[in-house]
């Protein structure tokens, strides 16, 4: 079955640094690829996703990159900001089904 | 529009007690999904439905049992808790032919 690796799984940077996550899965034929941020004591909430058929995609400040050859994927934050403290998983969709399997989070720290 | 509401959202359950945590929904998703969440282990998906009066078995269903009479509610029961399912629960609803999931808030279970 489909397995999730996540590195690292804690990271601390400074306000305004860049932090990177990056994620390894199993099953070739995984194509949906799903970003979730969870802040303290709150429900996880999607931040971005990437399908198989794209190479990267772009939302402001965070962006997903996707190499199917290597199956991984990673989410780059840009400019940081101490509100990008959270705990974010990466998934990947089980074959070309409708479940997913999360890898088992990052705790991202932004210092000020 | 509320989303998706689980309730209770705390509870403490002796060993061998028997519990029904309800998820509802609000947006006429059709699939529905409980997943736990452990320290270290991200997201692991218990049962889901695809659809009213259907469920299926997730990575760790053992000790759970599932219903979805109605579609817009989905219950996870205990039918006799153990220790081992001290966790935060975490349901989770869709819509067919979308993947983003909208969580709950969770229900943070503790069994003695």
């Amino acid at each position: 079955g489909e397995n999730v690796e996540q590195h690292p799984s804690t990271l601390s940077v400074q306000e305004g640094d860049s932090a990177v996550i990056k994620c390894t899965y199993s099953d070739s034929a995984s194509n949906y690829f799903p970003w979730y941020k969870q802040e303290l004591g709150k429900r996880p909430q999607l931040i971005i996703d990437i399908r198989s058929n794209v190479g990267e995609k772009k939302d402001q400040r965070i962006a997903v990159t996707l190499n199917k050859t290597a199956k991984h994927f990673s989410l780059h934050i840009t400019e940081t900001q101490p509100e990008d403290s959270a705990v974010y998983f990466c998934a990947a969709s089980i074959g070309y089904g409708q479940n997913f399997v999360f890898g088992p989070g990052t705790r991202l720290s932004v210092l000020p | 529009n509320a989303g998706v509401t689980q309730t209770p959202k705390f509870r403490v359950l002796k060993t061998g007690q028997s519990m029904t945590l309800l998820c509802a929904q609000d947006m006429n998703h059709e699939y529905m999904y409980w997943y736990r969440q452990d320290p270290g282990m991200g997201l692991r998906l218990i049962h889901y439905s695809v659809g009213e009066g259907t469920t299926a078995k997730g990575e760790v269903p053992d000790g759970y049992n599932v219903s979805r009479l109605k579609k817009q509610n989905f219950l996870l029961g205990l039918e006799s808790a153990a220790p081992s399912q001290t966790s935060v629960y975490f349901c989770a609803s869709r819509r067919q032919g979308r993947y983003g999931y909208t969580f709950g808030s969770g229900t943070r279970l503790t069994v003695v």
